[in-house]
């Protein structure tokens, strides 16, 4: 059973860079896609970005310019950088299984996720 | 890509079906056969119902099923119980993903 763990400061200032690391176990973070999504208090969800084990990577447009989501696949963990925050970007970070869709086939896109990181930004 | 659009919340009682809609358009849930939909109980992660429009993964139980037709997707419940009350979410992937405001179901 594959589990997933979100970890990184709760609290993060303005202007600054938020920092999410998650840790898979009970499977390989080389056999998948692994995706950052968040979802701000009582929103919905929006896709952040994914991330292939060989360092390949897509990011959702509207945050390209601040995001960057690199790979560990010796501690099997891949992580998040959102830069310049505001208030905005307040929200719960979630890490999740898969985002990759091609040739017909989703391949369960976010059938794992973590349970969740509570980010806040504010002075 | 704009948000995919839901019904704040839809309701029914124990037994009846219960559909929710999700309309995009031709860009993504029209030209792609990338819709899956989440299950979200209050402060839990989502969970993965349905995928590529129309597939139940394992474990999911049968009475839950997809569909589509131009640019929206629909999520039905036949036979809603009152464990399916919670949020749920329409996404699509055309390039990137995009997911819907979220449907609010009350099982009466």
């Amino acid at each position: 059973q594959v589990q997933l763990q979100e970890s990184g400061p709760g609290l993060v200032k303005p202007s600054e860079t938020l920092s999410l690391t998650c840790t898979v176990s009970g499977g390989s973070i080389s056999s998948s896609y692994w995706s950052w999504i968040r979802q701000a208090p009582g929103r919905g969800l929006e896709w952040i970005g994914y991330i292939y084990y060989s360092g390949s990577t897509n990011y959702n447009p509207s945050l390209k310019s601040r995001v960057t989501i690199s790979v560990d696949t010796s501690r099997n963990q891949f992580s998040l950088n959102l830069r310049s925050v505001t208030a905005a970007d307040t929200a719960m970070y979630y890490c999740a299984r898969g985002g990759f869709c091609g040739g017909g086939d989703c391949r369960r896109p976010f059938d794992y996720w973590g349970q969740g990181a509570l980010v806040t930004v504010s002075s | 890509q704009s948000a995919l659009t839901q019904p704040r919340s839809v309701s029914g009682s124990p037994g009846q079906s219960v559909t929710i809609s999700c309309t995009g358009t031709s860009s993504d849930v029209g030209s792609y056969d990338y819709v899956s939909w989440y299950q979200q109980h209050a402060g839990k992660a989502p969970k993965l119902m349905i995928y590529d429009v129309f597939k139940r993964p394992s474990g999911v139980p049968d009475r839950f099923s997809g569909s589509k037709s131009g640019n929206t997707a629909s999520l039905t419940i036949s036979g809603v119980q009152a464990e399916d009350e919670a949020d749920y979410y329409c996404g699509s992937y055309a390039g990137s993903w995009v997911f819907g405001g979220g449907t609010k179901l009350t099982v009466l």
